[in-house]
């Protein structure tokens, strides 16, 4: 099983600034990495597919990178509703394993 | 507008079982593979499993093989997850999703239902 592993698990910034999360794949995915963002009590929403690819309606804020075994989400000009929970998720093989999640605090 | 709704979930004791269904609406049911994603509480998100658009191919997780089973029935655009030998570490919210996109291959979970929740416990 391919096993992603998701950097830092924890991030606190201001409004206004910019966070990167990083997700690391235990062998190469190509292309085939989904991000989500969960607030507390809902079900998870769809950002990006195919590590860059914007879900439509996300805000154009929200950025994907990467291919292989090293993929970035980049939040560009947090705002208060960005405080979450976000995951990255391989689409690649079965199982599509999640990483385990990286909260965002907004101070 | 999609839809999916979820139901089936309850309390149930270890080595129980539990179907856990997922109506749909608003898609082609039988275009687009499913997929049931759990989250334990205060965790973070389980693939459990997944089945393509007619039904042929499932997959598991390693944690649920021979234990979970998925299933569809085009004709009543639902999703199915039986769920026997249940364990205390099977506790979760149960999601059922649809892929982004009816592709081969899959490019994540465009939509979720609201989950159902199942307790493990004596």
């Amino acid at each position: 099983d391919i096993q992603m592993t998701q950097s830092p698990s924890y991030v606190s910034a201001s409004v206004g600034d910019r966070v990167t999360i990083t997700c690391r794949a235990s062998q190469g995915i190509s292309s085939w990495l989904a991000w989500y963002q969960q607030k507390p009590g809902k079900a998870p929403k769809l950002l990006l597919y195919a590590a860059s690819s914007l879900q439509s309606g996300v805000p154009l804020r929200f950025s994907g990178s990467g291919s292989g075994t090293d993929f970035t989400l980049s939040i560009s000009s947090l705002q208060p509703e960005d405080s979450a929970t976000y995951y990255c998720q391989q689409a690649n093989s079965f199982p599509h394993t999640f990483g385990q999640g990286t909260k965002l605090e907004i101070k | 507008e999609v839809q999916l709704l979820e139901s089936g979930g309850g309390l149930v004791q270890p080595g129980g079982s539990l179907r856990l269904s997922c109506a749909t609406s608003g898609f082609t049911f039988s275009s687009y593979a499913m997929s049931w994603v759990r989250q334990a509480p205060g965790k973070g998100l389980e693939w459990v499993s997944a089945i393509s658009g007619t039904g042929d191919s499932t997959y598991y997780a390693d944690s649920v093989n021979g234990r979970f089973s998925i299933s569809r029935d085009n004709s009543k655009n639902t999703l199915y997850l039986q769920l026997n030998t249940l364990r205390v570490e099977d506790t979760a919210v149960y999601y059922c999703a649809r892929d982004l996109m009816a592709i081969s291959g899959s490019l994540g979970i465009g939509y979720w239902g609201q989950g159902t929740l199942v307790t493990v416990s004596s």
